[in-house]
């Protein structure tokens, strides 16, 4: 299985809302990932989870707020968004720099499109 | 900071023509990938160049890495339509950590 699975594929939510994004691996990946991407624009990102301990946060503002519950498991909890929080939100997994090679390749989800109304 | 840039940023060209994207970087790093994105879609991995000089190669597509310049190129041979994408190079910092900074990305065309 070589997959990384995003749900839910798209989401509308107010800015009172409090909903969340899911993020599944099984591969065994020691790494994930969540990075926000607006329309064409590069993907920007937000926070890293190494060993299920938060490694990176990108000064991300407090309404995201990351969760890893075990390492197949990435969350992104949404709470009071913005309307220029709306965008595509990609999840990634990576074995990280263990590998005799050395790179770091992420593996991608097929995202989460977010609106902000 | 590490600052990663593409040119050109949007490319329109013709079915059967070559042509060169290139990915500089501001800072030295030793690693650095080209993905894939198709419109409305995910991010596929296309390349990993791992030293100075490395050179990869799939099909229509070539990567090669100098790290002594900073720099990438992706080339594209005989283009084909299958190949209209966003192509992103994307750089590790270098600090052992997991922190991937993307390039500005390259929006190809392929005109029939």
């Amino acid at each position: 299985d070589t997959e990384v699975t995003q749900t839910p594929k798209h989401l509308v939510m107010g800015m009172t809302n409090k909903k969340s994004l899911k993020c599944e691996q099984h591969m065994g990946h020691r790494a994930m990932y969540w990075y926000k991407q607006k329309a064409k624009k590069p993907p920007e990102l937000m926070f890293v989870y190494s060993y299920e301990k938060l490694s990176i946060n990108e000064s991300v503002p407090s309404r995201f707020s990351p969760e890893c519950p075990n390492s197949s498991l990435l969350n992104l909890h949404l709470h009071a968004l913005q309307p220029e929080d709306s965008a595509l939100y990609l999840c990634a997994s990576s074995q990280g720099f263990q590998g005799a090679s050395g790179a770091n390749v992420l593996t991608f989800g097929a995202g989460s499109r977010l609106t902000v109304l | 900071e590490l600052k990663v840039e593409q040119n050109p940023l949007f490319l329109s060209m013709q079915e059967g023509k070559n042509y060169t994207i290139y990915c500089n970087y501001s800072t030295t790093s030793d690693r650095l990938y080209w993905y894939r994105q198709d419109p409305g879609k995910s991010l596929e991995s296309l390349f990993v160049l791992l030293s100075n000089g490395a050179v990869k190669q799939e099909g229509r597509l070539m990567a090669s890495l100098d790290t002594k310049a900073r720099l990438s190129t992706l080339h594209i041979t005989a283009a084909v339509h299958d190949l209209s994408a966003t192509y992103f190079c994307a750089v590790d910092n270098n600090f052992g950590n997991e922190k991937l900074t993307f390039g500005t990305g390259t929006r190809l065309t392929i005109i029939p």
